[in-house]
């Protein structure tokens, strides 16, 4: 089955440096990856859609200055958060639609847990 | 716009007992819909959808679900739980005709099985 990997998955910061998580999928192409984020007992909140050699799309109150996003591959997206602060500390889930198929299905990683600290 | 309602945050059974977890989803459009499991500190892992055709949807690990437009409901339900279905499940919805196929979740409901 289609497999989607994440790297880190965890990773713990200082206060002002940056971050980069990386999106993998492993099986299949994805013109079309998303980044979510969790916070504890939460649900997951889509941040932003990442499209394969264009810009990303950013959700009401994301600040893509925050959160960089490059797709630059059609198996590798990443997610950079820039100068981390405390409340930057969540669980960040990427997900990924098998762009060879019309299956409407995305395929989560398994996630990347970060503590700013 | 799509949104999700799952009515129970938390939702305690006893092993091998039915167990049903609730879903409505607002739409003025068609919809994808989706259930997805969340073991601790893990990803999800999709355990069923429904995109067109029979409204009764099986999947993984023995559940099921119905999709009921009449009553907008996509409830999740398995006839015996067990020890290992205790995790948090999320129900989510998709615009069919949207090209961002983006997915909105619900709160999720947390499934606890006592022995």
């Amino acid at each position: 089955g289609a497999v989607v990997s994440q790297h880190p998955s965890w990773v713990i910061c200082k206060s002002g440096t940056s971050v980069k998580i990386e999106c993998r999928s492993l099986d299949f192409q994805a013109t079309t990856m998303f980044w979510y984020r969790q916070f504890p007992k939460q649900s997951l909140m889509l941040m932003a859609t990442s499209n394969e050699g264009s810009k990303a799309t950013y959700e009401q109150g994301v600040e893509k200055d925050k959160f960089l996003i490059n797709h630059a591959s059609l198996t590798l997206s990443t997610l950079t958060v820039t100068s981390a602060h405390p409340e930057d500390s969540s669980f960040y889930i990427c997900s990924a639609r098998d762009s060879g198929t019309e299956e409407e299905t995305q395929y989560f990683g398994p996630g990347t847990r970060l503590l700013v600290l | 716009a799509q949104s999700v309602t799952q009515l129970d945050s938390q939702v305690p059974v006893f092993e091998e007992a039915p167990v049903e977890l609730r879903c409505n989803y607002s739409s003025s459009v068609s919809v994808y819909l989706f259930w997805y499991v969340q073991y601790p500190n893990q990803g999800l892992q999709l355990l069923l959808k429904y995109l067109s055709g029979s409204t009764l949807v099986k999947g993984i690990n023995g559940f099921e679900a119905e999709f009921n437009k009449s009553q907008t409901s996509f409830h999740l339900r398995k006839p015996s739980v067990h020890i290992s279905d205790t995790a948090e499940y999320f129900c989510a919805v998709s615009d069919p005709y949207s090209s961002a196929s983006k997915i909105i979740f619900g709160s999720g409901t947390r499934l606890s099985i006592r022995p």
